[in-house]
């Protein structure tokens, strides 16, 4: 069966600090991923998603950035945090082909809370 | 504005009620996906439809869509403490399905 990690679950760092959030996911090939971020009052919002190796699209314009060095390894970043990035952020996979055609569902990590100070 | 519009914002109800959630949209959908979240937790998936009219059920919960497939409703019957969290719905708009977008959430208390 597949699975997704998501670490660290917890993290408090300084305004300015640098951020490495990271996401495996296993049992599946080729998976699309997401990183979503939910803030208070504000929902659920789609942050980047991938397709495929080095393939990252952006869907907000932001102080953070995504990597996918390896198939099932996606890698949320920022070289300098500002107090607005706090949130809590889930990593996601959904199978190739995407979700409405093949009936899937995207599935979700256990999220990593982020409190910049 | 939010694309995704749900109701209530919170809810609060007494053990063995029941109760409905909306999910709202202003443009058609391909799919329409419940999920279920505990506070700082990640999201569950519950049910997806598809079909205009399709409904879905599992254990006390049940899902419609409407036949524009625009709207859909959650309702959960003689509500339990575990029912209690936070439910989202989530819109594919594509077709091809790579992206979901998602309302912003009905808080959900059950109090015995």
């Amino acid at each position: 069966s597949q699975t997704i990690h998501q670490w660290p679950a917890t993290l408090v760092q300084p305004v300015g600090s640098p951020l490495s959030l990271e996401c495996t996911v296993e049992g599946t090939s080729n998976p699309n991923l997401y990183w979503y971020r939910q803030a208070a009052g504000r929902g659920l919002q789609l942050l980047f998603y991938s397709v495929g190796i080095g393939q990252i699209s952006s869907e907000v314009p932001q102080n953070l950035s995504a990597s996918r060095p390896q198939d099932r390894q996606f890698i949320l970043s920022s070289k300098k945090l500002l107090l607005s990035d706090s949130g809590f952020y889930l990593c996601a996979w959904g199978p190739l082909g995407g979700t409405g055609v093949s009936g899937n569902t995207i599935y979700f990590g256990e999220g990593s809370w982020l409190t910049v100070v | 504005s939010q694309e995704l519009e749900q109701s209530p914002q919170s809810l609060i109800v007494q053990e063995g009620k029941n109760l409905t959630i909306n999910c709202t949209s202003s443009k058609t959908l391909y799919g329409l996906y419940w999920y279920k979240q505990k506070y700082g937790e990640g999201l569950i998936f519950l049910m997806m439809l598809q079909k205009g009219g399709e409904e879905k059920s599992h254990e006390k919960i049940t899902a419609k869509l409407d036949e524009k497939k625009q709207q859909s409703s959650l309702h959960i019957t003689a509500s339990q403490p575990s029912h209690a969290g936070i439910y989202l719905c989530g819109a594919d708009r594509s077709g091809t399905a790579s992206k979901l977008t998602f309302g912003t959430g009905t808080r959900l208390q059950v109090t015995l």
